[in-house]
């Protein structure tokens, strides 16, 4: 079982949708960041967690430190954001990463 | 603007040669990072750095050899010693690798293609 599970692997929905992304964990960390892929390959990071919640803009993050989950939803989904999602945990001086979930959404 | 620099974008090279990938960062970050992505799986870390002139091994370090200098520059080399080296690598930053609510900056990737 890998450290980082993140479900669903792929989602599609339409346009105007609310999505939600799951990151379960198995170990202590000290962070858990979510991170986008687009096509071309590079990474911009979203947020990074210790507890609580965040949000920017449309994304919302949140973080269950007790039950060793964190979310990921978007709301009112737009074409753009098809990208791959990706979890991390910080770990010591590591990064420990999901496998990702690949997110389409047509218009 | 403040990033990453990663080059080239598509590298081709012969099976058996050694080939370099160039990572420069010019956000004034101790840390440095490799990792590899392959389809289907999360990235591993292959190597990383703390500070100028010490490096460590990853995950999957087997097959690759890195160089900390400069502190703007980590470049890792692929060598013929690693039996699957095709894949897309990326090169990341962050401030310090201690403990502490860090952020991280990831380059554009190199897609790595041996043939």
């Amino acid at each position: 079982k890998n450290e980082v599970e993140q479900s669903p692997q792929n989602l599609t929905a339409q346009e105007g949708e609310f999505i939600t992304i799951n990151c379960s964990y198995s170990v202590g960390i000290s962070a858990l960041h979510w991170l986008q892929q687009h096509p071309g390959g590079g990474i911009v990071s979203l947020f990074m967690l210790s507890s609580g919640k965040k949000k920017h803009g449309r994304l919302i993050a949140t973080i269950n430190i007790q039950e060793k989950h964190s979310s990921l939803h978007i709301t009112a989904s737009h074409p753009r954001d098809s990208a791959v999602y990706i979890c991390a945990v910080r770990r010591a001086q590591k990064l420990v990463f999901g496998q990702g979930t690949r997110l389409t959404i047509n218009p | 603007d403040g990033g990453i620099t990663q080059s080239p974008k598509y590298l081709f090279r012969k099976e058996g040669q050694n080939v370099t990938l160039s990572c420069e960062q010019n956000l004034n970050h101790d840390a440095m990072y490799w990792y590899r992505q392959d389809p289907g799986q999360g990235l591993r870390l292959i190597y990383y750095s703390q500070i100028v002139n010490d490096f460590q091994k990853g995950d999957i370090a087997e097959g690759y050899s890195v160089s900390r200098e400069k502190k703007e520059s980590f470049p890792l080399t692929v060598t013929s010693a690693q039996k699957n080296p095709t894949a897309f690598y990326l090169c990341a930053s962050s401030p310090t690798a201690w403990q502490g609510n860090y952020g991280y900056t990831f380059g554009s990737g190199t897609r790595l293609t041996v043939v």
